[in-house]
């Protein structure tokens, strides 16, 4: 089935603290993971990507950990800070195609 | 650099009527997805179209179309609107199969 699923729905993280959004799939021919963020009024932004090749990427304050067998794959953001909150969506591509099932969605909130 | 350019940004229409969506890619980008996006589905897959040929096609009804120009500029119809039509349309593009999207802000529907 494709799908992926998105926890938690919604996260409130403290400034400087670790913010983590899961997320896990089904489907063995998704190629690529990437996250996107999402501010109120405009479109998703492309925030980081990994491949099922590689087991984490670290991208400034962003890290995405992989894990190929257990199907599932997560979003670190260290050092949260307020300009941090925003909407985060997860997404799979599809093998050989543009098309991108997204998860669900985490409102993330970072308390000054 | 120009973004992904969606036109109009907002949009009401009533039942029953049809509309017309317009996006323009980033310059040089021949891949142009569009996306649903409610609070309560989430961001669902329309369509996928590359050098005007459509290529990916979600599970919307018939009601909804699109197609793509030799400028790699792309339109999406939907026909007989209905209520549950209403939601942020977005589109995006891409360069490669190596990068993710560039998304537009979106054009925001709604059906009374």
């Amino acid at each position: 089935q494709q799908q992926v699923k998105q926890s938690p729905q919604s996260l409130i993280v403290q400034k400087g603290g670790i913010s983590i959004i899961n997320c896990a799939y089904e489907n063995t021919a998704f190629d690529y993971f990437p996250w996107y963020q999402q501010f109120p009024g405009k479109g998703p932004a492309l925030l980081i990507a990994i491949r099922p090749d590689v087991s984490e990427k670290k991208e400034g304050r962003f890290t995405i950990s992989f894990n190929k067998s257990a199907k599932q794959f997560s979003l670190h953001i260290m050092d949260s800070q307020p300009g941090d909150s925003a909407t985060y969506f997860c997404a799979a591509r599809t093998s050989g195609t543009y098309k991108y099932i997204f998860g669900t969605g985490t409102r993330l909130k970072v308390l000054a | 650099k120009a973004g992904v350019t969606q036109t109009p940004r907002y949009l009401i229409k009533t039942r029953g009527q049809q509309v017309t969506l317009s996006c323009s890619p980033i310059s040089g980008h021949r891949s142009v997805s569009w996306y649903q996006q409610t609070p309560g589905q989430g961001l669902q897959f329309l369509f996928e179209y590359f050098s005007e040929t459509q290529r990916n096609k979600g599970n919307f009804p018939g009601r909804f179309s699109g197609r793509q120009f030799s400028n790699s500029r792309s339109e999406m119809n939907v026909s007989t609107l209905e209520l549950g039509d209403s939601a942020l349309y977005l589109c995006a593009s891409s360069l490669t199969d190596d990068y993710g999207y560039t998304f537009g802000s979106g054009t925001r529907l709604t059906v009374v």
